[in-house]
């Protein structure tokens, strides 16, 4: 079973600054099973990226996904204050879905 | 407009059966795999698992053994049957449908539901 670790747990930025995310997976994975969501309170996680680095409909271009085999990071290149909120990583394999535990980024 | 609407109660006794639908509008149920997420309180999401609309399912190996899953193409509507709940069962509740691209699965949930609350506690 892979597991993801993001760090770090809470990110402290001020509006206009850049954000970057970590998602690390417990073994080697395919980057086009790999999804970053964002929820904010009250609300369903909303996809962001999908396949690594694919931008979902809608989702503007401030938001970048890179990485591969077991390193993968989500970048807000300048913070709005509709971004705080908690970022979670998923990868799916094997017809299973696991979900990291997810990285709040609060207004420093 | 596309929507996944979940429905269901809001409390349920321990080692009673948890049960939820969703409904489905704007788009055919047909295609897709349905999944059910959960997530407690303060914690990230958990997947219980999907429903094909032929009623092939797969759940996650953590539930397994409490968990059913189905489906009514002429309701579009999907089930989810999670039995001898306890407290720590309970979570707020989505449904989630598996995206497609062009024809081809994204491998990501592209619309959800606005999620319920379940409640488990006598």
């Amino acid at each position: 079973e892979i597991v993801l670790t993001q760090s770090p747990d809470t990110l402290s930025l001020s509006p206009g600054e850049r954000a970057t995310l970590s998602c690390r997976a417990s073994q080697s994975v395919r980057s086009d099973y790999l999804t970053w969501y964002q929820q904010k309170p009250g609300q369903a996680p909303r996809l962001l990226m999908y396949g690594t680095s694919n931008r979902a409909t809608g989702i503007p271009d401030k938001f970048g996904g890179s990485g591969s085999v077991t390193d993968f990071t989500l970048t807000i290149s300048r913070l709005e204050p509709e971004d705080f909120a908690v970022y979670y990583c998923q990868y799916y394999d094997r017809s299973l879905v696991t979900f990291g535990g997810g990285t709040k980024v609060e207004i420093k | 407009q596309v929507s996944l609407q979940e429905s269901g109660p809001g409390l349920v006794k321990p080692s009673e059966t948890l049960s939820l639908t969703c409904t489905v509008s704007g788009v055919s149920i047909n295609g897709y795999y349905w999944n059910w997420v959960r997530q407690p309180p303060g914690k990230g999401p958990e997947w219980i698992g999907y429903v094909y609309d032929s009623g092939t399912t797969k759940f996650n190996p953590a539930l397994k053994s409490r968990v059913t899953a189905s489906v009514d193409t002429s309701k579009n509507q999907f089930s989810l049957n999670l039995n001898s709940v306890t407290a720590a069962d309970t979570a707020v509740y989505y449904c989630a449908r598996w995206g497609k691209l062009g024809g081809n699965a994204i491998n990501a949930y592209d619309l959800w539901g606005q999620g319920t609350m379940v409640f488990v506690s006598s």
